[in-house]
């Protein structure tokens, strides 16, 4: 399967401050999904992109799968206490892997 | 819709015990899988699959069986609990709409064996 590795691992900044987490696989990925976990919940699928060179915006959040598609990031402009927790970026359709994901956490 | 359900919500095992988590979904989705997660870890996948009566195996499967004999339900056994197989268990379904096949995922089963 494909496997994306994912870093930092861990983010700690103060609200205001932006935030970038970034995917990197060794093969070329048909395909990347974001998916966001809040403390104690469960993953919420956020955006998928296909297309190489994509750039994808949601509000603050902007999404980009590079033109090798091979690689992926998110980038939270002015981040919120909101979006504490940790963002996942699996690669595949069905057979999805997840790996260990970027927490983050913002303090007030 | 209820969406992606699990039950039970919590379950306390001893080593050895078996037990059945159930996963079922009403989105008519034809993909469920079954992921784990460890404190602080992301998630392993353990079993997935694609359509009624078809299944196959994630990266963790050992000591876990499932079946798929109903679109809806995707349940999980464990044949024989041990402390390892301490997590949250979450069930997930997808939806295919044109080219995104975004994951729905059901509220965890926190599993502790002792």
């Amino acid at each position: 399967g494909q496997q994306v590795m994912q870093i930092p691992q861990y983010q700690h900044v103060q609200e205001g401050e932006d935030f970038t987490t970034y995917c990197n696989s060794s093969t070329t990925l048909s395909n990347i999904q974001w998916y966001k976990q809040r403390p104690g919940g469960h993953p919420v699928f956020l955006i998928q992109l296909v297309k190489s060179g994509e750039v994808k915006k949601q509000k603050r959040l902007t999404f980009q799968f590079g033109e090798a598609k091979k690689n992926s990031s998110l980038h939270i402009t002015a981040t919120q206490t909101t979006d504490v927790g940790t963002y996942f970026c699996p690669g595949g359709y069905n057979k999805l892997i997840f790996g260990a994901g970027t927490r983050l956490a913002v303090h007030p | 819709n209820a969406g992606v359900t699990q039950t039970p919500k919590f379950q306390v095992l001893k080593t050895g015990q078996s037990m059945t988590l159930q996963c079922a979904q009403d989105m008519n989705h034809e993909y469920m899988s079954w992921y784990r997660q460890d404190p602080g870890m992301g998630l392993r996948l353990i079993h997935y699959s694609v359509g009624a009566g078809i299944t196959d195996q994630g990266e963790v499967p050992n000591g876990y069986n499932v079946s798929r004999s109903t679109t809806e339900d995707f349940p999980l056994r464990l044949l024989s609990a041990a402390p390892s197989q301490t997590s949250v268990y979450f069930c997930a379904s997808s939806y295919s709409r044109g080219s995104t096949y975004e994951q729905y995922f059901g509220p965890g089963t926190r599993l502790t064996v002792t």
